[in-house]
């Protein structure tokens, strides 16, 4: 089936760094999400992406929706304690209507 | 608003046992969604509804799962007999059918002995 190639699998980083992660695919998606999941809870919405090439902002946040619509990357800024949890990508793929694909998820950890 | 609303939030059953997790919506939404997420395979896709009726239920593992939605608030995912490789956590998940972004419940966590 499609997949979503997350990266990377997990970082551990200094409060304070800027952290990066992206997704990849070899399909094309009309829509990118990101979502966040902490421990014990469902995953929660980010943001969300709709155009080739949108780039929006959630206060630390910024995500971008990549020109060919085959990639994204989510970027947090000044990370802090609670930015801890698992992200994730998913894309709606054109031809299979409202059916989202997952990333498997990268683990951020925050050493304060 | 409330959100996605499931229950239980924990189970804990016996093999063979049947299992009924519930999922209501959020007010408004007309789309539904059914996942389950499992250390080895991530978030799976189980079966989704438009407007209480089943588009594609290719997920769902075998005969043993089934899901209802008998009115736009309410949805139930069923197993019967349940075996210790359905533990998991289950997702339930809800959106506008033409916004596309979903917003997920905060699961129920299902162990089976």
């Amino acid at each position: 089936g499609q997949q979503l190639n997350q990266s990377p699998q997990s970082m551990f980083i200094q409060e304070g760094e800027d952290v990066s992660m992206n997704c990849t695919s070899s399909s094309i998606f009309n829509t990118w999400l990101w979502y966040k999941q902490d421990p014990g809870e469902g995953p929660v919405l980010l943001i969300a992406l709709y155009k080739a090439g949108e780039l929006t902002s959630n206060g630390r946040l910024t995500a971008q929706f990549g020109i060919t619509r085959k990639d994204s990357f989510l970027n947090i800024s000044a990370s802090i304690p609670s930015d801890v949890g698992i992200y994730f990508c998913a894309g709606l793929l054109m031809e299979y209507g409202n059916k989202l694909v997952f990333g498997a998820g990268t683990i951020l950890r925050v050493k304060s | 608003d409330a959100g996605v609303i499931q229950s239980p939030r924990h189970e804990v059953t016996e093999m063979g046992q049947e299992v009924t997790l519930r999922c209501k919506p959020i007010s408004g939404h007309n789309s539904l969604f059914w996942y389950r997420q499992t250390m080895m395979r991530g978030l799976e896709l189980l079966i989704y509804f438009n407007n209480n009726v089943p588009i594609d239920d290719s997920g769902m593992p075998e005969d043993r799962f089934s899901a209802k939605m008998p009115n736009a608030s309410f949805s139930t995912l069923k197993i019967q007999p349940s075996e210790p490789r359905d533990s998991a956590v289950y997702f339930c998940a809800s959106s506008f059918q033409d916004r596309k972004t979903q917003y997920f419940g905060p699961g129920t966590r299902l162990l089976v002995l």
